[in-house]
């Protein structure tokens, strides 16, 4: 079975700080993960996905994430934030034995304080 | 190019009527999936439609149905609706049904049933 755990429902980080989103994931098999953003009112916009190759992804809006399967975690960091950083961030794993259905986390709620 | 496109935006039902939500996805796209977010959670994957054949289908009742045209655009529906039912609705679509193919989002049907 595949999920995906993101610690944390809300973060707040002041203007020009470090955000970190966490996510681990749960898979029988080598997993593909992805970190989506929503903002109010419209759909998700991928920022960045690990299908297998370089542990280290780097997406969109100078958010990057990290691969480690001895921690089976998946953070999102960015190194300064902006206002426009404010949304809803969520993780989702696939198995490559399901397709591509999507499990995602229950999202986190980012908040940048000016 | 145009991105995935739903219709229509908002919609608001009454308890055990029916619904239909359409998809429209990214031209040259043969693959679209259906998600249900309720407020608050992550979006959870109702079915996958690939050149026309069902390829997946989540934990969801009988109530929901959904197909797949020559076009490759999709309908959603819902029979019988409960209150349960009122979320966002996002459909996805992808070139193919592989686990590496990126999906895109569309901006989401927002249901309310009263």
């Amino acid at each position: 079975a595949q999920s995906v755990t993101q610690l944390g429902s809300h973060v707040s980080v002041s203007e020009g700080a470090l955000v970190l989103l966490r996510c681990n994931y749960s898979s029988s098999v080598p997993p593909y993960l992805f970190w989506y953003v929503q903002y109010p009112n419209q759909g998700l916009q991928l920022l960045l996905k690990y299908t297998s190759a370089a542990t280290l992804v780097k997406g969109i809006n100078d958010f990057e994430a990290e691969f480690k399967k001895s921690e089976t975690s998946f953070h999102l960091t960015k190194p300064s934030a902006h206002m426009s950083d404010a949304a809803e961030y969520f993780c989702a794993v696939i198995s490559g034995s399901t397709g591509n259905q999507f499990y995602f986390g229950t999202g986190t709620s980012l908040t940048v304080i000016p | 190019d145009a991105g995935v496109t739903q219709s229509p935006t908002h919609l608001i039902k009454t308890r055990g009527q029916q619904v239909t939500l359409r998809c429209s996805p990214i031209s040259g796209h043969k693959s679209v999936s259906w998600y249900q977010q309720v407020l608050g959670q992550g979006p959870q994957f109702i079915f996958q439609y690939y050149e026309k054949e069902e390829r997946g289908r989540g934990n969801f009742p009988d109530r929901f149905s959904a197909r797949q045209f020559p076009n490759y655009s999709s309908e959603l529906n819902v029979n019988a609706l409960l209150l349960g039912d009122s979320a966002l609705y996002l459909c996805a679509s992808s070139l193919g049904d592989r686990s590496t193919d990126t999906q895109y989002f569309g901006p989401g049907t927002r249901l309310t049933v009263l």
